[in-house]
């Protein structure tokens, strides 16, 4: 069976700096391209960022260019998410996902003063 | 990067009426790699379609998806109390994802 655990959300001041990680188990996760899915309270979803197998290729979107940095660790099965410089607007649900068949529970970062 | 469009905002309907709603790309959507989700508040999004007209598991035969290309519908042949909720597509043909911004079926 396929698991996505996220961990590492909290609460956090403006400015500040949070590591998600997603830990993978049921899968082969070297094979697979993986992605950080996020949903601010009320709002939409919005992708944030992913990464190719080999880390050789990330996406970001223009929202989080240059402060958040995705990265993996194949041996240890597990996704990561470095964010930096964070903002109120970063306050969301943050999902691990591999595909649309595959989503975390997702974990909350909220970011306020 | 692809763009999803989706339409109307919002849907007003009452139970037993079709649905029928809109999802549209800025560029075509390589082997209709287009999924719909259902979303109700408080919970994480659920699954609906992949493959733009797959029915995941468990999901009820009144769900249907089709289209192709840059033009996708969603369709809820007859409406239960339950199937009120926010819809989003989403294309997975290429890196970056991306979302639709979502349609909000209410009760009438």
């Amino acid at each position: 069976e396929v698991q996505l655990v996220e961990s590492g959300g909290g609460l956090v001041q403006p400015g500040g700096s949070l590591r998600l990680s997603c830990s993978a188990s049921g899968f082969t996760f070297s094979s697979y391209t993986m992605h950080w899915v996020r949903q601010a309270p009320g709002k939409g979803l919005e992708y944030v960022s992913g990464i190719t197998t080999n880390g050789g290729s990330t996406y970001y979107a223009d929202s989080v260019k240059g402060r958040f940095t995705i990265s993996r660790d194949n041996p240890k099965n597990t996704l990561y998410l470095q964010m930096t410089s964070l903002t109120p607007e970063d306050t969301a649900v943050y999902y691990c996902v591999i595909n649309p068949s595959h989503w975390g529970q997702g974990t909350l970062v909220t970011v306020s003063s | 990067e692809i763009v999803l469009t989706q339409s109307p905002g919002t849907l007003s309907l009452s139970p037993g009426e079709r649905a029928t709603l809109s999802c549209r790309a800025s560029q075509s959507v390589s082997s209709n790699y287009l999924a719909w989700y259902q979303q109700k508040p408080g919970q994480a999004p659920r699954l609906l379609i992949y493959g733009a007209s797959t029915r995941a598991t468990g999901i009820p035969d009144r769900f249907s998806g089709s289209g192709s290309g840059t033009d996708f519908t969603l369709t809820i042949s007859r409406l239960e109390p339950e199937d009120f909720a926010v819809y989003y597509c989403q294309q997975y043909s290429r890196s970056p994802w991306a979302f639709g911004q979502g349609t909000k079926v209410e009760i009438k």
